[in-house]
């Protein structure tokens, strides 16, 4: 079956770095995505790697090796507004999207 | 991007009653999308809308359940059939837009329903 694995919930620090990582197991790969959504919000699109490599934006960069099935969603100096769901999906080979769970990133100061 | 109109944001029901969701898109789109996000859970794919044809349902969701309308390339409901609390959840309406190689979805802001 197809399945994408994403931790339920993770804590930082105000200023500090944070990893969310996915690993993804899809019939066939077109892409991976990365969404954020908080609280009572809809989801909103933060990345797409559909390469191996990292994707660099501002503040979050996004990496994937497609050999792993693994992905990551690199968050720098963290603000509180990052506080938020961050959501992994995988495109499969019908162009189906296959979503995490999500992973609840919660910011201290 | 779109600027995509969902409504109602939220609402609370009676058992047995219907609820409909209405789509508005500010740019003609060949698909639509209905999904379903219950509490802590992943994004659910209900359906895909397109205009001058059934929509097509994933597994576990029927027309019955939720009847489907695409009269024309910007607009689309849904509507959830004979509530039960099982159907409390949030119904987001979603378009794809090219650009950048990726197809990306971009989503309404939600439907939240409580089913009492």
């Amino acid at each position: 079956g197809q399945n994408i694995d994403q931790p339920t919930e993770m804590t930082a620090t105000e200023g500090a770095i944070v990893q969310i990582n996915c690993t993804y197991q899809t019939s066939g790969f077109n892409g991976l995505f990365w969404y954020q959504q908080h609280a009572g919000e809809a989801p909103t699109f933060l990345s797409y790697n559909v390469l191996d490599g990292l994707e660099e934006k501002g503040r979050f960069s996004s990496f994937l090796s497609r050999s792993k099935g693994y992905s990551y969603l690199l968050l720098k100096e963290l603000q509180m507004k990052d506080s938020a769901s961050y959501l992994c999906a995988a495109r499969d080979s019908n162009y189906q999207l296959i979503w995490g769970a999500g992973t609840k990133l919660i910011i201290k100061p | 991007s779109a600027v995509i109109s969902q409504k109602p944001s939220r609402d609370i029901c009676q058992r047995g009653t219907s609820l409909t969701i209405q789509c508005q898109v500010d740019s003609q789109v060949t698909m639509m999308f209905w999904y379903r996000q219950q509490p802590g859970q992943s994004l659910t794919l209900i359906a895909t809308a397109n205009q001058g044809s059934e929509a097509t349902y994933e597994s576990g969701f029927v027309i019955d359940k939720f009847p489907i309308s695409r009269p024309n390339l910007t607009f689309s409901t849904l509507t959830v059939s004979n509530m039960s609390p099982e159907d409390s959840s949030i119904y987001l309406c979603s378009v794809e837009i090219g650009g950048s190689g990726a197809n990306v979805l971009t989503f309404g802001a939600g439907s939240r329903l409580t089913v009492l």
